[in-house]
């Protein structure tokens, strides 16, 4: 079965510096997608960004990136410049190939401090 | 982008009665929906996958006699909770998988309180 492990329950970063939150997952596959998600106090799930396996080359999203490590089973998330407004609960996300259900990691809740 | 609703953002309801949520694809045809629970201050858990037109598939310990779900049209999935129980109050997910598979969009949930 796969799992995501995200080993850090809080974060916090002053507004305007960068902070990096941790996933790692477990799967036997070799074609995936991984995910970060956030969702702040609304609940809306908001997807921040995506990364296909296949691809060697870290996904990006303006302020946001992550590191891939395939074989280390690892996918971080960078944010950069943070914002009051990423104040947010993080979700690492997994998903097969050919599988349509998303697994997700416990979270992490991110505080930024102005 | 896509947009996803449900219906109702939050509902009250006392124990021993049913319960129906319904998230709609708005803009686009979804033939596989997906359900979440998600606990305060806890992840979201899979209960359930839908697909259009055939039965819904379980998760592990989630029984499906209690959470029944319907998945009518492309643009359509319900989730009735039945005999509903205190313990059954939490925040409610769905999911709509767009086109071939590559996107799914997220509604923005629904509060279900059992009193």
């Amino acid at each position: 079965a796969q799992t995501v492990t995200q080993s850090q329950p809080e974060m916090s970063v002053q507004e305007a510096e960068t902070v990096t939150l941790s996933c790692t997952y477990d799967t036997s596959e070799s074609d995936y997608y991984l995910f970060w998600y956030k969702q702040p106090p609304s609940r809306q799930m908001i997807l921040v960004i995506r990364q296909e396996a296949y691809k060697q080359q870290n996904a990006t999203e303006n302020r946001f990136s992550v590191n891939f490590q395939k074989a280390a089973k690892s996918f971080s998330l960078k944010i950069s410049d943070s914002q009051l407004g990423d104040a947010a609960m993080y979700f690492c996300a997994y998903r097969r190939y050919n599988n349509n259900d998303m697994r997700f990691g416990a979270g992490t809740r991110l505080t930024v401090k102005p | 982008g896509a947009v996803v609703s449900q219906h109702p953002s939050w509902v009250i309801c006392k124990s021993g009665t049913s319960v129906k949520i319904e998230c709609r694809s708005l803009d686009f045809q979804a033939t596989t929906m997906f359900w979440y629970r998600q606990f305060p201050k806890q992840s979201l858990m899979l209960m359930a996958t839908s697909n259009e037109g055939s039965k819904a598939t379980y998760e592990q310990g989630v029984e499906k006699d209690k959470f029944l779900i319907n998945h009518a049209s492309l643009t359509l999935s319900t989730l009735t909770v039945t005999s509903a129980h205190p313990e059954d109050s939490s925040f409610y997910i769905c999911s709509a998988l767009e086109g071939f598979g590559n996107e799914q969009y997220f509604g923005p949930g629904t509060r279900l309180t059992v009193t």
